[in-house]
This record gives structure tokens, C-alpha cells and sequence, in this order.
């Protein structure tokens, strides 16, 4: 049984529009992801969640809110959505030193 | 910053034969782990490795902190191996820092 996944798995928006794209995690996991992965790129680091109520920015935060309310959940946010946001969007939880990461199916994110 | 490459960028094989994807850093790393991203857009976990070897099937894959570098190595390719895999390393800290892939084509 998936450990993480994502909703929505598809979304279209509308360029000035707000995205909530939502994680869910049974790992138990402390620390949480949000990537991003577009074509000629890895997948970079956008926002980052230690526990419940902490957020952190990642290497690429700017245009995007995250939102961690509890242990299983992490929250994704664009408040103004742009073209520029047209992506796949990866969730995943860690734990573990060495550190490992699992991720989730991943949320395909069209601006038009 | 941390420096993560992959070689070749893409790679196409005919089925039944194999390859060895790499992945070079430039700083001691702890761990590394490999991804192939389907058809469907998913991220499949391959493997994790904090030393040494590990086999799964057709594939196998090397970690070696002191050079730098890990391998996926492929053997018998499939049509369903085809996709993109990354490598990712991670250090002391909670960061996974990832190459930009291999675009892998396995054909009839």
C-alpha cells in the first residue's frame, strides 16, 4: 500500500489562479518534501517541512506557500499561479542518517 | 554548491543487452540513492545505498564515497526499463541533491 500519495494527480489551472496541491504520508516520517522536476532538470527543492507546524524554504520557494498541519500532511500552495509553473510536482517523506527519502507518485500541474 | 552529474543524458539499447549509467559528485557524500521516473510520470525508488553493492533483479548498482561516483548497471534491457533515471546523493544533513538524468530508450 503507497506510503505517500498525491492529490490531485492531474490539474489544469488558469493563469492568476490559486493551486493547493495536498501530500499525504503513513510513514511517520518527520521531515517532508516538495519537488519540482522539469524536463533537462533533477528535480529541485522548493519547500521543506521538519514536523508539524514548520516550513522551510528550499532552493526554489519563490511563487510557492507550504503548509504543514499535521505529521501526515503537507501542503503545497500557489497563490497567484503562472505559466511558468507548468510542472510535475513530487511529494516525499525522510527520515534516517544516511538520509533516504520516499516519494510519491507525483502531481502533473498545467498553467494556462 | 554540491555538483551532481549523469552520464550519458540519454541512452538507447536494444533489448536483451545492458549498460552502466554513472553518476559523479563533487563532494564526499553519504548515501545515494537511484530513480527511474515511468512512462506515467511516477518516481520508482531503485535503490539506496550508504557503501558497497546492491542487486535487484536485472539491476545492480555501486556506491563508492571516496571516488565520488555511483553506477546503475542494467543488464538483459526490457522495454518496460525505458524512462528517465536519476541519481540523487545526500550528506550530513536532510537535503538529497539530484542529477539531471538519463533518458533511457529500450527498444525491440
Amino acid at each position: 500500500e503507497a506510503a505517500v500519495t498525491q492529490s490531485p494527480r492531474n490539474k489544469v489551472a488558469v493563469t492568476g489562479g490559486k493551486v493547493t496541491l495536498s501530500c499525504n504520508q503513513t510513514n511517520n516520517h518527520n521531515n517532508m518534501y516538495w519537488y519540482r522536476q522539469d524536463t533537462g532538470h533533477g528535480l529541485r527543492l522548493i519547500h521543506y517541512s521538519y514536523g508539524a507546524g514548520s516550513t522551510e524554504k528550499g532552493d526554489i520557494p519563490d511563487g510557492y506557500k507550504a503548509s504543514r498541519p499535521s505529521q501526515e500532511n503537507f501542503s503545497l500552495i500557489l497563490e497567484l499561479a503562472t505559466p511558468s509553473q507548468t510542472s510535475v510536482y513530487f511529494c516525499a517523506s525522510g527520515e534516517g542518517q544516511p538520509y533516504e527519502q520516499y516519494f510519491g507518485p507525483g502531481t502533473r500541474l498545467t498553467v494556462l | 554548491g554540491d555538483q551532481v552529474e549523469q552520464s550519458p543524458s540519454a541512452l538507447s539499447l536494444h533489448e536483451g543487452t545492458g549498460s552502466a549509467l554513472r553518476c559523479n559528485f563533487t563532494t564526499t557524500m553519504r548515501a545515494v540513492q537511484w530513480f527511474r521516473k515511468n512512462s506515467r510520470g511516477s518516481l520508482i525508488n531503485l535503490f539506496y545505498l550508504a557503501s558497497g553493492t546492491k542487486e535487484n533483479g536485472r539491476l545492480k548498482s555501486a556506491f563508492d564515497s571516496k571516488e565520488r561516483y555511483s553506477t546503475l548497471h542494467i543488464r538483459d534491457a526490457q522495454l518496460e526499463d525505458s524512462g528517465t533515471y536519476f541519481c540523487a546523493v545526500s550528506n550530513m544533513g536532510y537535503k538529497l541533491t539530484f542529477g539531471t538524468g538519463t533518458s533511457l530508450l529500450v527498444d525491440p
